[in-house]
Formats: C-alpha cells, sequence, structure tokens
C-alpha cells in the first residue's frame, strides 16, 4: 500500500530563516510526489513535482525538494522564510497508471516576525 | 478566470438533509476528480471520471455519495442523508489528455460542507 508521512504538523520559522517541511513516503513502484500548498479558505497550488527525472526538483516562490530513494524521503526546503509563505504544504504521491493522489496529512507552517 | 470552479463555495445543511455539488473543469480536460479533506487531514481520493465514465469509486464513497459526470463536462457529487461526519471540504480538480506519464491535476477552491 502507498502512504505519505509528514512528520510534524505545525512548523514554525522566523522570518529569513530555512524551511525545512519533511516527508517520507512508502511504495510498491516508483512514485511520481508532489508538493502542494493551501492557504486559508482555497483549493491547492502545486508547488512541485518529481515524475522520474532530476532527482533535485525546484518549483515556484523559491521552493525545492530532493528524491532520495535510499531514505525514501522528499523533504521540502527553502533557503529564506518570507511571511507570505505561512499556509498548509501536503506531500502527496501517485503512481504511473494510477490517475489518483495520496497525500500526506499536511504541516502548517507558521512564519515568525 | 479559465480554473477549476465549484459552486457552492460553502453549504450548511442540517442531518438527514441531501445536498449536491457541483464542479466545472478546465473545458479541455478530460479526466475529473472528487477528493475529501476533513479537518487536519489531507485530502482523500473520493473517485474520477474519464469523460463521462466514472472508472474509479473509492471506499470512502457509501451507497449515500454518488457522482455524475453525464456529458463529460461538469460533474455533480450528491450526498442524500448527510451525516454530521459528512461535514468536510469537497475539493474538486481535472486533468488533461496530456502525453506525458504524469498529467497534473488542477484543483478548484472546494465546497466547505458543515452538517448541523
Amino acid at each position: 500500500a502507498q502512504s505519505v508521512t509528514q512528520l510534524g504538523s505545525h512548523v514554525s520559522v522566523s522570518e529569513g530563516a530555512l524551511v525545512l517541511l519533511r516527508c517520507n513516503y512508502s511504495s510498491s513502484v516508483p512514485p511520481y510526489l508532489f508538493w502542494y500548498v493551501q492557504y486559508p479558505n482555497q483549493g491547492l497550488q502545486l508547488l512541485l513535482k518529481y515524475t522520474s527525472a532530476a532527482t533535485l526538483v525546484k518549483g515556484i516562490n523559491g521552493f525545492e525538494a530532493e528524491f532520495k530513494k535510499s531514505e525514501t524521503s522528499f523533504h521540502l526546503t527553502k533557503p529564506s522564510a518570507h511571511m507570505s509563505d505561512a499556509a498548509e504544504y501536503f506531500c502527496a504521491l501517485s503512481s504511473r497508471g494510477d490517475d489518483k493522489i495520496i497525500f500526506g496529512k499536511g504541516t502548517r507552517l507558521h512564519i515568525l516576525p | 478566470d479559465t480554473g477549476v470552479s465549484q459552486d457552492p463555495r460553502h453549504k450548511i445543511t442540517k442531518r438527514g438533509q441531501n445536498v449536491t455539488f457541483r464542479c466545472d473543469p478546465i473545458s479541455e480536460h478530460n479526466r475529473l476528480y472528487w477528493y475529501r479533506q476533513t479537518l487536519g487531514q489531507g485530502p482523500e481520493f473520493l473517485t474520477y471520471f474519464q469523460n463521462e465514465a466514472q472508472l474509479e469509486k473509492s471506499r470512502l464513497l457509501s451507497d449515500r455519495f454518488s457522482a455524475e459526470r453525464p456529458k463529460g463536462s461538469f460533474s455533480t457529487l450528491e450526498i442524500q442523508r448527510t451525516e454530521q461526519g459528512d461535514s468536510a471540504m469537497y475539493l474538486c480538480a481535472s486533468s488533461g489528455r496530456g502525453s506525458s506519464s504524469y498529467n497534473e491535476q488542477f484543483f478548484g477552491p472546494g465546497t466547505r460542507l458543515t452538517v448541523l
């Protein structure tokens, strides 16, 4: 069975500090991996995706993530946090031939001034 | 705006009532998905359509839930005899016919259902 685990339901960082949101996955087949962001009362926006090309994936708003097969991880990072980054972030996976996306429980990112 | 739209954005109903939600996908997209997101959780897959055919249903989709996409364009999700446990955000997404192995799903803003 496929699953996604996000470590930490809440993460707080100071403005300008490094953002690190952790995600581990379990999948019996090579996965596609994603990070989505959700602002209050809005739908999900795709930040970045890994689809078996480069293992270091760059996304929008300065975010990037690295696929590490040996660690079954896909952690999300941003060098310098901005107040506008405060939101809920979801790590997710799907697989070739299976359209549904499996989401983690989410991590709420708080930015401290 | 050519994104995915959902109507209504909010719905408050009493337990036992029926509710229906509508999703309009991006016009050239042939695949449409429904997800449910409860408080403090990530979205969970409910069902998806390719054109008008419903190809997969989650076990979360009880007999009280029915989804349709009659002409392969918009879709409706109906919940009969609502229960308090049905309170959630219902998200719709669509994806296109792209030639790559992965077709990005674009999400709508969701319909928030509150069952009193």
